[in-house]
Order: C-alpha cells, then structure tokens, then sequence
C-alpha cells in the first residue's frame, strides 16, 4: 500500500535551467496539493489541483512557476529558469476527498539545489 | 492575514516524562486542526487532529486540546521516547479548498 511517492528525491539544478518535480498520489486519491519549506521553516501552500484542473493556485508564484495533474501519470511541478531563492524543499500531499476535513498525506519530498 | 505560530521554537524533555507543544493561531473561522511530525529528512506524517466542535481528541499517547476562546491548539505526547524527536507542525484548513496553514515548527529534543 504505496504511499505519496515524489521523485526525484534531490535534484540539482543551474540558474537558468528547468526543474519538473513529480507526484503520485496515494491509490484511490484523487486531490494533490503542492507545498514549499525553506531551512527550519513551516511548509507553505503553493497549489491544489484535481486531475485536469487547477483549483487553487493562490500560494504559486506568478512567473516560471506551474503545475499539472493530468488525467493520466503523476502531477508535475515545473520551476521554468530557476533562481537560487527557488532552493527549497517541495512536497507534495494527496488526499481522498476535496474541501472539508480531509486528511492529507505527504510524500517525502524533493529536495532543489539551484547552483 | 492568516498566521499559525508557536510559542516554543525548541523544547527539550527526558525520556518518559510527558510533553507539551503549543500552538496560536489566528484565523477564528477554521474548523479543523492537524498536528504533523517531521523527521529530518522526511515528510510531514499525520499524528492527529481534531475539528471545531471538539475541545479535545486522544489518540495513541497523544491528546490534542482545543480552546477556541483563545485560539490555542496544544499537543501531548505521553511518556516520550527518543524516536518521538522530531519537528512538530501544527496546521489549520482555511477556505473551501483545504488550504493548509501550517505554523514554523517546534523542535522536540528527548534527552535518554
């Protein structure tokens, strides 16, 4: 009974370059939300998507950044030219059911070194 | 704006004795409350959380209170062991989107 899976892990990128970060969410959930922590800080929501829509997108910066949850295959968190305030860790969380008290389940995350 | 914050950034106890991690939060109109358990190196893993209507939750060691007077969320961890070392998150779900708001963490170091 898998649960969130992220990968890569640890990803290394140069200014300038992309970053695609991927989710799979747990078996039977069908609601994914991306967070972003800096070093000893709390997560902060960026994005919360069902398959094919973008719900709330209220926490994405507005350049270089977007996400995607297609109907088939993980959901995608694209970081187009990175810079070094991009270096974080991002985590993904899925859940069974949409707004309300649904319990989110984290994945271990991928860790983004911009050089 | 919206905030969720801790009064302890770091909380030091010896093994076996109970602890105690607070949280304020701001936001009076959240409804559901989630504490999360973060290992270096890790994910944030679900311990236990606790919805409006309630003042206080038990679950295996653990008890979440609630006051909403005063908007303070606390957790206790009975009995702490060494593998409870770890930062600890509270959360609240804001808006209809199941937002979550977390707060800056608390270090929890148990001492052998």
């Amino acid at each position: 009974n898998a649960g969130v899976m992220q990968n890569p892990r640890h990803l290394v990128r140069r200014r300038g370059q992309e970053a695609r970060l991927r989710c799979s969410p747990m078996k039977g959930h069908s609601h994914v939300y991306w967070y972003r922590q800096l070093p000893e800080e709390g997560l902060k929501f960026m994005v919360y998507l069902q398959k094919e829509n973008i719900i709330d997108e209220s926490g994405m910066p507005k350049e270089r950044f977007s996400a995607e949850f297609p109907k088939e295959g993980p959901s995608i968190l694209r970081i187009q030219q990175v810079v070094r305030g991009d270096s974080a860790a991002y985590f993904c969380a899925s859940s069974q059911q949409g707004p309300g008290t649904d319990t989110q389940y984290f994945g271990p995350g991928t860790r983004l070194t911009v050089l | 704006g919206e905030s969720v914050g801790l009064h302890l950034p770091t909380l030091s106890v010896q093994e076996g004795d109970n602890s105690i991690i607070n949280c304020a939060y701001s936001n009076s109109a959240s409804d559901y409350f989630i504490w999360y358990k973060q290992e270096s190196g890790k994910g944030p893993q679900f311990i236990i959380d606790i919805r409006s209507n309630m003042d206080k939750r038990q679950g295996q060691r653990v008890t979440v209170l609630l006051n909403k007077t005063v908007k303070h969320l606390s957790l206790q961890i009975a009995a702490t062991q060494p593998g409870d070392s770890a930062v600890y998150f509270c959360a609240e779900m804001g808006g209809a989107t199941n937002k979550l708001i977390f707060g800056t963490g608390t270090l929890l170091a148990v001492q052998p």
